[in-house]
């Protein structure tokens, strides 16, 4: 069945900290995924999409496809970075969209 | 301004009463989707539309109804709900009909059954 894991409930940084998000997807076609994330109080919005390459908020995330994994990143991590943060992936033929558990980021000052 | 409203925001009901949660969107998107938000388990997609009376299951349908008869609108039925239906409920839309866009999420309604 496809799947989106992301392995962390928590990650628990330090402010300046390199931050890394997992992600793994199974999946056999050609996916296209997806970070949002949902700050405290706001609506969940998105972050980073993977066609499109971006670099947002000093986050990137690169589609692996051979480990299928799309890990986020960001080398030094700030405070506003905390918030609950999904990984998602919509089928090529579009339609059904599948997010993860969702991580939790805290930058501690 | 553009955006996607729900309504209500929050709603505590008892078991069997049927309920309809709205979602509306002002961007003319072709694409719309429920999404329910539990603990640990993150979002799970209830339905979706790619367009005007076309809807389909999501991973989690059952014990829901969709209907979308405008383009705008998108309300989630809950015809009997059950108290594993308490849950904080989202709506989305997205431009592109397939849904391989930018989802703009609603701002969630927090609903409990009893």
């Amino acid at each position: 069945a496809q799947r989106v894991t992301q392995p962390e409930k928590l990650l628990s940084v330090f402010k300046g900290a390199p931050v890394e998000l997992k992600c793994n997807y199974s999946y056999s076609g050609s996916p296209e995924l997806f970070w949002y994330v949902q700050y405290s109080r706001q609506r969940l919005q998105l972050l980073l999409r993977h066609i499109s390459r971006e670099s947002i908020k000093g986050f990137t995330a690169d589609l692996n496809k051979g480990e299928t994994s799309f890990h986020l990143k960001k080398p030094f991590a700030q405070e506003e970075d905390s918030a609950m943060y999904y990984c998602a992936l919509i089928y090529n033929q579009g339609g059904k969209l599948i997010f993860g558990q969702g991580t939790e980021l805290s930058v501690k000052p | 301004e553009a955006q996607v409203t729900q309504n209500p925001r929050y709603l505590i009901t008892v078991t069997g009463k049927k309920l309809t949660v709205t979602c509306s969107q002002n961007m003319n998107h072709e694409y719309m989707s429920w999404y329910r938000q539990d603990p640990g388990l993150g979002l799970r997609q209830i339905y979706y539309s790619m367009n005007v009376e076309v809807t389909d299951k999501g991973d989690v349908p059952e014990g829901y109804k969709v209907s979308r008869k405008e383009k705008r609108n998108f309300p989630l039925i809950l015809e009997s709900p059950s108290p594993n239906q308490t849950s904080l409920y989202f709506c989305a839309s997205s431009f592109i009909s397939t849904g391989r866009d930018t989802q703009y999420f609603g701002p969630g309604t927090r609903l409990t059954v009893l």
